[in-house]
């Protein structure tokens, strides 16, 4: 079957950097999307990486390595408006190429 | 949340009790999507529809109906609400590459 993991929470200071990984296990991987979800708030999406490497936008740069089944979300210059939760999801052959989930990261920053 | 109506934004139910909860679209996309959020869980599928006329189920279709009733709206439906099935919902839509979802406002259900 499917899975992803992500960590539940990462906590940084305002202004700086963090890192958001994300390992996933599928059978026919297609892409990993990155959205932000504010909370009360619906996801948003961020970026997709089909192929392996970083995609910039802005402040955000999401990394694919598919050799590894692994990527990341970097978010740079962190303002407290960042304070969401990020979900990695997967396009794959085996769920129809639907997106499968991960559970989300809380991050929290501080001042 | 542009392009993506849902209705209703709450709604309390008791076991047992029917609902539809609506979705509709401006943003001409063919694909249109219904997701739940259980605390502390990603997006999990219920179902979805590639176009017009087309549905088909997701990761956890059980206990829900869809219907595509043009090109511009999803309604679902639960016929005998449960317990288990208290969640937010999300309706969703994407593009022909089908990469950036755009999402509803979402629905706060609870079923007592």
């Amino acid at each position: 079957g499917q899975s992803l993991e992500q960590p539940s929470e990462v906590t940084a200071v305002e202004g700086a950097i963090v890192q958001i990984n994300c390992t996933y296990q599928t059978s026919g991987f297609y892409g990993l999307s990155w959205y932000q979800q504010h909370d009360g708030g619906a996801p948003t999406f961020l970026s997709y990486n089909a192929l392996d490497g970083l995609e910039e936008t802005g402040r955000f740069s999401s990394f694919l390595s598919r050799s590894d089944s692994y990527g990341y979300l970097l978010l740079q210059e962190l303002q407290m408006k960042d304070s969401a939760s990020y979900f990695c999801a997967v396009r794959d052959r085996a769920s129809n190429y639907q997106l499968i989930w991960g559970a989300g990261t809380k991050l929290i920053i501080k001042p | 949340n542009a392009g993506v109506t849902q209705t209703p934004k709450f709604q309390v139910l008791k076991t047992g009790q029917s609902m539809t909860l609506q979705c509709a679209q401006d943003m001409n996309h063919n694909s249109m999507y219904w997701y739940r959020q259980d605390p502390g869980m990603g997006l999990r599928l219920i179902y979805y529809s590639a176009s017009e006329g087309t549905t088909d189920k997701g990761e956890v279709p059980n206990g829900y109906n869809v219907s595509r009733l043009n090109k511009r709206e999803f309604s679902l439906r639960l016929e005998s609400a449960a317990p288990s099935q208290t969640s937010v919902y999300f309706c969703a839509i994407a593009g022909q590459a089908n990469e950036k979802l755009f999402f509803g406002s979402g629905t706060q259900l609870s079923v007592l």
